[in-house]
């Protein structure tokens, strides 16, 4: 079992529709959770981080963190043609200098 | 633009050969890291270098070594190359040793193909 687990997609959805992405992991030492947009042929870019659980508001995005259930979720509200990109989620063990990423779900809004 | 750059862009070769990735940090930043992104495994850390000095390490081969250079840029050797090892390999920079969530910029890759 992998220790991060992201359903790769593809997902497709029209414009102005709500997205939900979602990561399980299995170790419960993971303790900082990130979100990281890749566009086609570009380097990751961080969307949004935390380290506790509940909900982190930015804009469009809001991102969950289930402690208890090792559940992290990232919702993009009325979602935009220019948000069509891999959303990948990462995650770091306490103490640990390494990113453990999920695969990534590809997304793409439609006009 | 994250500030991170790498190259080449592209890079074709046979199986068996050696190539060298090469990546220049943000301004500013100390550490270097280096990560492959395959369809099969998605994006995996290699290899951490801070000012010079190796730091953390990943999944990195044998076959792949990294050096960190006195003008902190970074070169990734990939030897006795393998189908396999066709990816995109990313760096990254941050300022301090250890890593922070939010300090940490990525390279727009180098891909590699081995036929």
């Amino acid at each position: 079992q992998k220790e991060v687990e992201q359903d790769p997609g593809p997902l497709s959805v029209p414009e102005g529709a709500i997205v939900s992405l979602n990561c399980t992991y299995s170790n419960s030492a993971f303790q900082y959770f990130m979100w990281y947009r890749q566009y086609s042929r570009k380097g990751p870019e961080l969307l949004m981080y935390t380290y506790s659980s509940g909900n982190k508001e930015d804009g469009r995005f809001t991102a969950q963190v289930d402690k208890s259930s090792k559940y992290i979720s990232l919702f993009i509200r009325d979602s935009q043609p220019s948000d069509s990109a891999t959303y990948l989620c990462a995650m770091i063990k306490g103490g640990s200098e390494k990113l453990v990423f999920g695969k990534g779900t590809k997304l793409t809004v439609n006009p | 633009d994250s500030g991170v750059t790498q190259t080449p862009k592209h890079l074709i070769t046979a199986t068996g050969q050696r190539v060298t990735l090469r990546c220049s940090p943000r301004s500013g930043d100390l550490s270097v890291y280096w990560y492959q992104q395959s369809l099969d495994q998605g994006l995996q850390f290699l290899i951490q270098y801070y000012n010079g000095e190796e730091r953390a390490k990943g999944n990195i081969l044998e076959r792949f070594s990294a050096q960190q250079f006195p003008d902190l840029h970074s070169e990734l050797n990939l030897s006795s190359l393998e189908l396999g090892d066709s990816a995109l390999y990313f760096c990254a920079s941050s300022p301090r040793p250890k890593l922070v969530t939010n300090e940490q910029y990525f390279g727009p890759g180098t891909r590699l193909t081995v036929t």
